[in-house]
């Protein structure tokens, strides 16, 4: 069965300074990765893909299938990037997501 | 364009009451998705809807839970005989595709159920 684990339910970092958000996931397949994001009072909404390689926001994330790791990097934090993060994961076997348990990021000025 | 709606955006019901909940996917979308945000479960996955074919009923708790999407759009979660450990926010996806990488989902804002 596939998992999703983010070990750091709450992480606090000054504006500026580097912010990692880590994920690991078990899965023997081909997986593919996603963060979402959920800032406050809004609705969750997809940040990005592995597959894309894009940025976003500043935010990048490298999948490395050795450590079955996609960590999301930021290298300047800023105030409005305080949200709720999930890692996410689907699978071949079914187009639904599995989630990590979220990390909220709390950007102090 | 119109996201994902879902309706009531809050619902407070006692122990043993029936719940309905109601998603109006993005038009267009052929799949939708219904998951399960709670405090102590984190997000999960509940049900999945695929254009006509059967829906992947996988990730449904219990017996109770039930759902259906009429004429391949809107569709209604239905808990029986709620419990407590029902209490939390029922999200709503929609996608387009629903097959690819790069198929995207996209969240409603939620039903927060209580119950009492």
């Amino acid at each position: 069965a596939q998992r999703v684990t983010q070990p750091e339910k709450l992480l606090s970092v000054f504006k500026g300074a580097p912010v990692e958000l880590k994920c690991n996931y078990s899965y023997s397949g081909s997986p593919e990765l996603f963060w979402y994001v959920q800032y406050s009072r809004q609705r969750l909404q997809l940040l990005l893909r592995h597959i894309s390689r894009e940025s976003i926001k500043g935010f990048t994330a490298d999948l490395n299938k050795g450590e079955t790791s996609f960590h999301l990097k930021k290298p300047f934090a800023q105030e409005e990037d305080s949200a709720m993060y999930y890692c996410a994961l689907r699978t071949g076997a079914g187009n639904m997501l599995t989630f990590g348990g979220g990390t909220r990021l709390m950007v102090k000025p | 364009g119109a996201g994902v709606s879902q309706s009531p955006s809050n619902k407070v019901t006692e122990k043993g009451k029936d719940v309905e909940l109601r998603c109006d996917p993005i038009s267009g979308h052929t799949a939708l998705y219904w998951y399960r945000q709670s405090l102590g479960q984190g997000l999960e996955f509940l049900i999945y809807f695929q254009g006509n074919s059967a829906p992947d009923k996988s990730g449904l708790p219990s017996d109770r839970f039930s759902a259906e999407r009429t004429g391949g759009s809107v569709s209604t979660l239905t808990i029986q005989r709620t419990q407590q450990e029902d209490s939390a926010v029922y999200l709503c996806a929609s996608s387009l595709a629903g097959i690819g990488g790069s198929d995207t989902q996209y969240f409603g804002p939620g039903t927060r159920l209580t119950v009492l």
